[in-house]
């Protein structure tokens, strides 16, 4: 079946340590992005890859990092910079063909200390 | 100013009855793209439903419709035949597809639907 993996669901980090989440995609879609979701709250995007070895930032890009080496993976790595990192990450996917509808993953929950 | 709003932070609605989940937007593009999605308590957001600005039919996917009014800016979910597995969040989203911006998505706030037995 395809679709979109993220691991691990539920992550913790000691505060000051890097610490990168996986994303994996079997679909065969060029676009890949990384929101970030707190409580209570929508999706705020943080970075987004239209083809392999190009991305561009989102709108709260600030202390994360991303690579996209290969059309079926998307690591973001969250790094000591980020003020807040705790909160709820989703992976998505998207073809680049009318609709755009982008498919999630499961989410990793990150739980800094 | 927000581009998407969801003015119903909840809803309730019995098992069995139709909902209407509201969503309006703002943008100055004529091309553009709305989008509903699915949020379960676990988490993964589920696409429901799509429709194009220049699409002159309202979408539809199974028990779910889109009434589209593009006059007004609006782009309501409608669940027909709530079940208990629609209890879950629902996001509103919107595509511009102004040159430059390369496809993202704006996001609502969201609304909360629980259905009761």
């Amino acid at each position: 079946d395809g679709g979109i993996t993220q691991s691990p669901k539920y992550l913790f980090r000691k505060e000051g340590q890097n610490v990168t989440l996986s994303c994996e995609q079997n679909l065969n879609h060029d676009a890949m992005y990384w929101y970030r979701q707190d409580p209570g709250q929508g999706l705020r995007l943080i970075y987004y890859s239209q083809i392999v070895n190009d991305f561009q930032k989102g709108d709260i890009a600030e202390g994360y990092s991303v690579s996209r080496e290969k059309k079926e993976s998307f690591p973001l790595t969250v790094t000591s910079a980020q003020k807040n990192p705790t909160a709820f990450y989703l992976c998505a996917s998207s073809k680049r063909d009318r609709g755009n509808e982008q498919y999630f993953g499961p989410g990793t929950r990150l739980t800094v200390t | 100013a927000q581009k998407i709003t969801q003015t119903q932070p909840g809803m309730f609605v019995q098992e069995k009855e139709a909902v209407t989940l509201d969503c309006t937007y703002d943008t100055s593009d004529q091309s553009y793209g709305l989008f509903w999605y699915k949020q379960p308590s676990s988490g993964e957001m589920i696409f429901l439903i799509y429709q194009g600005s220049y699409d002159e039919q309202n979408a539809t996917e199974g028990r779910y419709s889109l009434n589209f009014q593009k006059a007004r800016k609006s782009a309501n979910l409608v669940i027909s035949a709530s079940q208990l597995g629609d209890s879950a969040m629902y996001f509103c989203a919107m595509r511009e597809d102004n040159a430059g911006n390369n496809r993202k998505l704006i996001w609502g706030l969201g609304t909360s639907l629980a259905v009761n037995p």
